[in-house]
């Protein structure tokens, strides 16, 4: 079966320093992989996706097929970055099926 | 702004009775979804609409039924709510994924909570 694990409920980190939220998938296919951010008050919204290869606010994050994570870093973390982050699978085939993690919440103090 | 508008934001209900939760989207997309999500849980899918075609997860209630009377508009009913049905319900929706790589637009969700 798909399944998106984040192995951390919380993760908090003072302001300028490094920051990776996990992300472990299951997944017998090739998958697509998401980053959503859901910011204090707002929608829950679309970070990055890891077909893009894209740097979005300074967040990046690698498909490491071989251990199966998609871990999402920041090299100096913000204020503003403190928020809901859930990763997501879509699986590669005709379902159009998006599987979540339950979310990890970065703090990020001052 | 092109967006998914949800209402209410906030529904309570009592116990076995039916409630209806409303989505609208100004974006003309394809495919609307809805999701349930309960505390500290991730967003679970429930069912989705692609265009008419209604696509039901085998393992959603058949006490939640959905309509879609156009594009813009889709409808979450549930029939008769129980104390566990109390959750964040969202909806979202995506252009035709063969198009796209399937983001989805979510809405700002409803509470809901059951008495």
């Amino acid at each position: 079966a798909q399944r998106v694990t984040q192995p951390e409920k919380l993760l908090s980190v003072f302001k300028g320093a490094p920051v990776e939220l996990k992300c472990n998938y299951s997944y017998s296919g090739s998958p697509e992989l998401f980053w959503y951010v859901q910011y204090s008050r707002q929608r829950l919204q679309l970070l990055l996706r890891h077909i893009s290869r894209e740097s979005i606010k300074g967040f990046t994050a690698d498909l490491n097929k071989g251990e199966t994570s998609f871990h999402l870093k920041k090299p100096f973390a913000q204020e503003e970055d403190s928020a809901m982050y859930y990763c997501a699978l879509r699986r590669k085939d005709s379902s159009y099926k998006l599987i979540f993690g339950s979310g990890t919440r970065l703090l990020v103090r001052p | 702004d092109a967006m998914v508008i949800q209402n209410p934001r906030y529904q309570v209900t009592q116990f076995g009775k039916p409630v209806t939760l409303s989505c609208s989207q100004t974006l003309n997309h394809n495919v609307m979804y809805w999701y349930q999500q309960k505390s500290s849980q991730a967003p679970k899918l429930l069912f989705h609409y692609y265009d008419k075609d209604f696509n039901n997860e085998a393992d959603t209630p058949d006490n939640f039924q959905s309509r879609r009377p156009n594009t813009s508009f889709c409808f979450l009913d549930i029939r008769s709510p129980g104390l566990g049905d109390a959750a964040m319900y969202l909806c979202a929706t995506s252009r035709a994924p063969q198009k796209s790589y399937n983001e989805q637009f979510f809405g700002p969700g409803t509470r809901l909570t059951v008495l």
